[in-house]
């Protein structure tokens, strides 16, 4: 059972680009949460979907960030035109339907640089 | 967002010592605590998740224990080897699935 994937691993973009950051959960696995490290700090909660549904979205900025899981297909985050505070590692995870006692299961993250 | 503190931040351990370390987290509307270890480049992998007041779980020379009573866990390492060097992550859910983690402890094995 591969684990949970995410894709690219690096990514560079200047300034004003769009970096659009992948992640295809483990089978079996219909929740997906993203998680953003900024440099030097911890890991940040940003958002929780299920196929089709943003379940929760606090923990991400207002504007330029979009998520979506489709029904067919991987997670994308979406950061629309990138600013250099957007460099960051960001982690995916997915879980089993359940409660938050189930284990979140980590991907290895993408490492956005904006130039 | 909830206060979850980890320390030490980091230790260093030499080959074949124990150690151990803490993760403080609010007492009230407990769900459970979760550990990882987060190994540079790597996914953080899923050590426990420990739910009861009094908990113990044990996955080779690491275990866990958890308070929820006063609001804290300790991961101890048994006989410290040099791949047990990473960083261990407590995380809290506030609620059933939002997990906020503390810094981690980083933990150095010399040979």
């Amino acid at each position: 059972n591969a684990g949970v994937m995410q894709n690219p691993r690096h990514l560079v973009r200047r300034r004003g680009q769009e970096a659009r950051l992948r992640c295809s959960p483990m089978k079996g696995h219909s929740h997906v949460y993203w998680y953003r490290q900024l440099p030097e700090e911890g890991l940040k909660f940003m958002v929780y979907l299920q196929k089709e549904n943003i379940i929760d979205e606090s923990g991400m900025p207002k504007e330029r960030f979009s998520a979506e899981f489709p029904k067919e297909g991987p997670s994308i985050l979406r950061i629309q035109q990138v600013v250099r505070g957007d460099s960051a590692a960001y982690f995916c995870a997915s879980s089993p339907p359940g409660l938050g006692r189930d284990t979140q299961y980590f991907g290895p993250g993408t490492r956005l640089t904006v130039l | 967002i909830l206060n979850v503190e980890q320390s030490p931040q980091s230790l260093h351990v030499q080959e074949g010592d124990s150690t151990n370390f803490t993760c403080s987290f609010p007492s009230s509307n407990f769900y459970a605590l979760h550990w990882y270890r987060w190994e540079t480049a790597k996914s953080p992998e899923a050590l426990f998740v420990m739910t009861l007041n009094g908990d113990e779980k044990k996955k080779g020379r690491i275990s866990a224990t958890l308070n929820t009573k006063e609001g804290y866990s300790y991961l101890y390492i048994k006989g410290s080897q040099p791949e047990d060097s990473a960083t261990y992550l407590c995380a809290f859910p506030s609620n059933d699935y939002k997990l906020s983690f503390g810094a981690g402890t980083t933990v150095t094995v010399r040979a």
